[in-house]
Parts: C-alpha cells; structure tokens; sequence
C-alpha cells in the first residue's frame, strides 16, 4: 500500500552542526511534498514544501531535496539550534487532489545537544 | 487572529461513552480536516470537509462522524468510545484545494483518553 516512511526514528547533533533528515516515500503519484515541525504538546508547524519537478528547494536555515528516482525525500538544517528540538515529519500529498489531503510519515525526533 | 481552534484541551472517557470534539476557524477556509496522532506515529486522515454541507472519509474513519454545516466549524463525534480511539486529535484548515502546505493550518491540539 501506499505509504511515507522516515529511515531514522531519533537524530541527535551537537550545537552547531548540520541535520539531515530522511524520508522515504512510496506513492509514485505523489507531486507535493512538505516537511512539518512538532514541538512538544504543539500542532504541527509548516517548515517548507517543494514540488515535484523541482529537486531542490531553500529556505531559512533549511534545504529540502528531492529525489524521484529513489523516491526519497530530505530535509537539511543548517548551524542547528537548541530551539529546533522537535519531532520533523514529512508528508507527501496531491496538488491536485480535492481536499488537499497529505499522507504523513511516522517522524523523527531531533535532538539538539548544546 | 485565532485561527483553528479545538476543544477541549484534554479529556478523559470511559469505555462506550460518547463525546464531540469541537473545532472552529475564523480564516474563511473552505477545507477542514480532523486528523489523529498515536504516539510516535505521524498524523493520519479521518474526515475532511471540502465545504459546508461535504463531508468524506478520510484514512481511518471508523468509530467517528463528522458535520459542516458552516464554513468555520467542523466537530468530530465519538459515538461509542473506545480505548483504541485513545489519541491526540489535530484539527486543520486550509484555503484552496491544491494542498498547499503553507495554507493548511494546525490546531494546538486535543488530547483524549479512554479508559
């Protein structure tokens, strides 16, 4: 069946250095894509999304990449922060799709060490 | 400016009783979701409403029923309580229907418990 998957349940970096986050996805149709960050006892919080004829898409501090191919998805932080402790879920969705509905992976949680 | 706002925060209930979550939103969105999350897990899809007076079955639909008869509010309805259905609740809005990530807005949140 269809489904999104995270490789890593848990991530811990020093302060400082660069994450990468990793998400797996399975349904070729697929041609959104959105990384969300969930603090704790907190709603879900859009970080960035990217389309599927882009591969690679910026923002602040963050860099999501896209690889149709393999179907694999990332998300790159950069000089990470004690403030970006969270659990970072992806979700892959239809652009088109009546509803906008998304399909999330289970999650990693992002640990910051100072 | 609210946003999307649920009630209650949290909420204990025993085994076969019924309860209605609430969820409003002052953004004039058209598309509402109502969403679960297990511990450790992702969200997943129980309803959405793409307008008032539409409603659908989303991923995991059993033991919940859903309403819109307005634009700014959609409730989730637990008929027969459950301690499956024991879950953290995420109502969610959006403005158009390309699911544009950065129009789908999160509420804080509905923490349940079924004992």
């Amino acid at each position: 069946g269809e489904s999104v998957g995270l490789h890593l349940p848990t991530l811990s970096v020093q302060e400082g250095d660069n994450s990468i986050i990793n998400c797996a996805y399975s349904n070729s149709a697929s041609d959104y894509f959105i990384w969300y960050k969930q603090e704790s006892g907190k709603g879900p919080q859009f970080i960035i999304d990217i389309r599927s004829n882009m591969d690679k898409r910026q923002g602040q501090r963050v860099t999501v990449l896209l690889n149709k191919t393999v179907k694999h998805l990332s998300l790159q932080i950069a000089a990470t922060q004690p403030g970006d402790s969270a659990v970072y879920f992806c979700a892959e969705g239809v652009i088109y799709n009546q509803g906008g509905k998304l399909i999330f992976g289970q999650g990693t949680e992002l640990s910051v060490k100072p | 400016n609210a946003g999307v706002t649920q009630t209650p925060k949290f909420r204990i209930l025993k085994i076969g009783q019924s309860m209605t979550l609430q969820c409003t939103q002052d953004m004039n969105h058209n598309y509402m979701y109502w969403y679960r999350q297990d511990p450790g897990m992702g969200l997943k899809l129980i309803y959405y409403s793409v307008g008032a007076g539409i409603t659908d079955k989303g991923e995991v639909p059993n033991g919940y029923n859903v309403s819109r008869s307005t634009t700014e509010d959609f409730p989730l309805r637990l008929e027969l309580a459950a301690p499956s259905q024991t879950s953290v609740y995420f109502c969610a809005s959006s403005k158009d229907d390309r699911g544009n990530g950065n129009t789908i807005y999160f509420g804080e949140g509905s923490w349940l418990t079924v004992v």
